[in-house]
Order: structure tokens, then sequence, then C-alpha cells
């Protein structure tokens, strides 16, 4: 059982659409962060959101964390080519646990 | 340094050899994270180490897999007589402490085992 379902897995758009993408467990989260992958690279780290209800924005992303820490959407306002890659989001469970990852979502926005 | 080092960035081995994969984390970071990432699949945790200790080392597959980590800096991972199912791309990450800090992740290790 995967402790962090993402959703959808795959996604191909055309630019300027909007979308939401989705990360979903049954346990609570001291934290939550978002990652953005590219080919052949490590993760880079987007945003950390930390207290229920949160919502933070990073120029056309949009994240928001779920009043019961246990979910957290992302929202991307009139996609670019540039937001292509893999976003995965990760959860701390406690103070000193290691992070746990979604299998991810893979995104293709086409110019 | 300026981000995490991680070498060889490919690693081509034969089946049954033995491998070592190195990660340079951020200078000062205390807590270093090992995952392997597979294709089509999220990163899979191996181990961490909070300084030199590793607190939780669950994640290893199995006993052909180690790991230290030595001055609290570098970081190497070990996996003796290899098989298919190692092949996978092994990412390492340090954090300035555990908790609840974001990671910073090195451009992985792809490892094929033939």
């Amino acid at each position: 059982t995967q402790l962090l379902e993402q959703s959808p897995q795959f996604l191909s758009i055309q630019e300027g659409e909007n979308l939401t993408v989705y990360c979903n467990s049954s346990s609570v989260f001291s934290s939550l962060q978002w990652y953005r992958q590219e080919p052949g690279e490590g993760p880079v780290l987007l945003v950390t959101v930390v207290t229920g209800g949160e919502v933070k924005k990073l120029k056309r992303l949009t994240f928001q964390f779920g009043d019961a820490r246990k979910d957290s959407s992302l929202h991307i306002t009139a996609a670019q080519p540039g937001d292509t890659g893999l976003y995965l989001c990760a959860g701390h469970t406690g103070a000193n646990s290691k992070l746990t990852f979604g299998k991810g979502i893979t995104l293709s926005v086409r110019p | 340094g300026a981000g995490v080092s991680q070498s060889p960035s490919n690693k081509v081995t034969e089946k049954g050899k033995d491998v070592e994969l190195r990660c340079d984390p951020i200078s000062g970071h205390t807590a270093l994270y090992w995952y392997r990432q597979s294709l089509g699949q999220g990163l899979e945790f191996l181990i961490y180490f909070q300084g030199n200790s590793a607190p939780d080392k669950s994640g290893l597959p199995s006993d052909r897999f180690s790991a230290e980590r030595t001055g609290g800096s570098v970081s190497t991972l070990t996996i003796q007589r290899t098989q298919q199912e190692d092949s996978a791309v092994y990412l390492c990450a340090s954090s300035p402490s555990t908790g609840n800090y974001g990671y910073t992740f090195g451009s992985g290790t792809r490892l094929t085992v033939v």
C-alpha cells in the first residue's frame, strides 16, 4: 500500500491551460513537500507546507495543504512547456522521520 | 560544496560484481539520505544518516546493501554481488538536520547491471 497516492499519474495538456493535481493519504503529516524532477536530474524542492489549510504560491503554482494535514493539491495556472516534468509529493510523519514519496505525476505541456 | 555531488554519474557492472556509490553532501548538512528510483516508480527510501550514525536502515533491500558515512560528510553505498534487479538510479540527498527540512538532491548514479 502506497502511503501517498498521487493523481493523475500522467497528464498531457496544451500550453496556456490550467491544471490541478493531487496528493492523498490516510496518514497525517507533520509537513508535506512538493518536488519537480527533470530527466537525468535529482528532484528539486518547490515548497514545504506545515500548517493545515496553508496555501503557498510560487509564481503560477499554488500549493494547498489539507485542513487535516492528510492531503495536498498543486494548481498550475497558464501552464508553460517549462513546467514539464515529474511532480513528486513527499511527507514527514514525525519530527525525525525520513521523507516518504509518492510515485509522482508526469506532466507534459505541449507548445 | 555548493550542491550535493554524486559519483560516478553512470555505472555499468557485470552481475555478481561489487559496486561503490559515493555521495558528497552540502557542507554543514548533518542529515544524509539514500533513495533508489526505478522506472515508473517513486523514490524508495534506503537509509539515512544523522552525523555518522544510521538511525534508520529499514529500506535496505537485502544484506548485500550497506552504507557508511565518515567525518559527518561523505557517504558510500556499497552493493555486493550485484543482481539485475539492482539496476536503478541511486539518489543521495542532504538536509541541515532531521525534521521538516527540504532535501537537496544530487543528480544520482545510474546503475546498470548486465
